[in-house]
């Protein structure tokens, strides 16, 4: 069965550096998405992607954060200069169409991001 | 604003029947989501409902009603591996792309 995949599994980095977080879609699917969730805590939409552009983003999502698909394949989130508070597990998020039940949204198994 | 509420944990027996509810206040509404999060591991789809009613598929059903802002889980024939955080998501735009608002999940302990 297709799945969306992440990588890497885990990554620790200092500070105010630079992460990129990659994920690669399933095939067919036409919308994607990222998501975050801070440990014990709900899972947050961070923004959707769709024909090349961001159709949505929410506030956490600020000017650090950016987003890619720089192939066919391939779909980044970008932070710029990572913060303390963007230890989180971040979730890659694709859905096949944005009608019925095409707009189910499948979840690849997350990045686990640590900044010290 | 968005809100989703849900019970923070419950406990039940092996072999049981149990119903995690879910309610709601969104801006808009195009469709609700449960997906079932063992610790550490990404969301995993279970159900999906857009019209008032009862939707079954196996030992799971899930159940909207759109005028109270209310939908449940069902979960039959419960087993060890059952034991996971089981979120609620509301969709609430019919925009492309629309983001899904999660709730904190319900944290079930299934108990032999």
């Amino acid at each position: 069965e297709p799945e969306v995949t992440q990588t890497p599994s885990h990554q620790v980095t200092q500070m105010g550096q630079e992460v990129i977080l990659r994920c690669v879609p399933i095939s067919n699917h036409l919308y994607f998405y990222w998501y975050r969730q801070i440990l014990g805590q709900k899972v947050e939409f961070l923004v959707s992607f769709y024909n090349n552009e961001i159709s949505e983003k929410s506030e956490i999502f600020d000017d650090q954060f950016s987003v890619e698909r720089p192939d066919g394949s391939n779909f980044t989130l970008k932070i710029r200069s990572t913060k303390l508070e963007d230890s989180a597990m971040y979730f890659c998020a694709s859905s096949q169409t944005g009608t019925g039940m095409g707009k189910t949204q499948y979840f690849g198994p997350g990045t686990r991001l640590l900044v010290l | 604003g968005q809100n989703i509420d849900q019970p923070t944990e419950m406990t039940a027996t092996e072999g049981a029947i149990v119903q995690i509810n879910c309610t709601y206040q969104t801006s808009g509404f195009n469709g609700l989501f449960w997906y079932q999060q063992h610790a550490g591991e990404a969301p995993t789809f279970l159900s999906y409902n857009v019209l008032d009613g009862l939707e079954e598929k196996g030992r799971f059903s899930s159940f909207l009603s759109r005028s109270k802002g209310y939908s449940y889980l069902l979960l039959k024939e419960l087993q060890m591996k059952d034991s996971a955080s089981y979120l609620c998501a509301v969709r609430d735009q019919y925009n492309q792309g629309g983001k899904l608002i999660f709730g904190q999940g319900t944290e079930l302990s299934v108990k032999p």
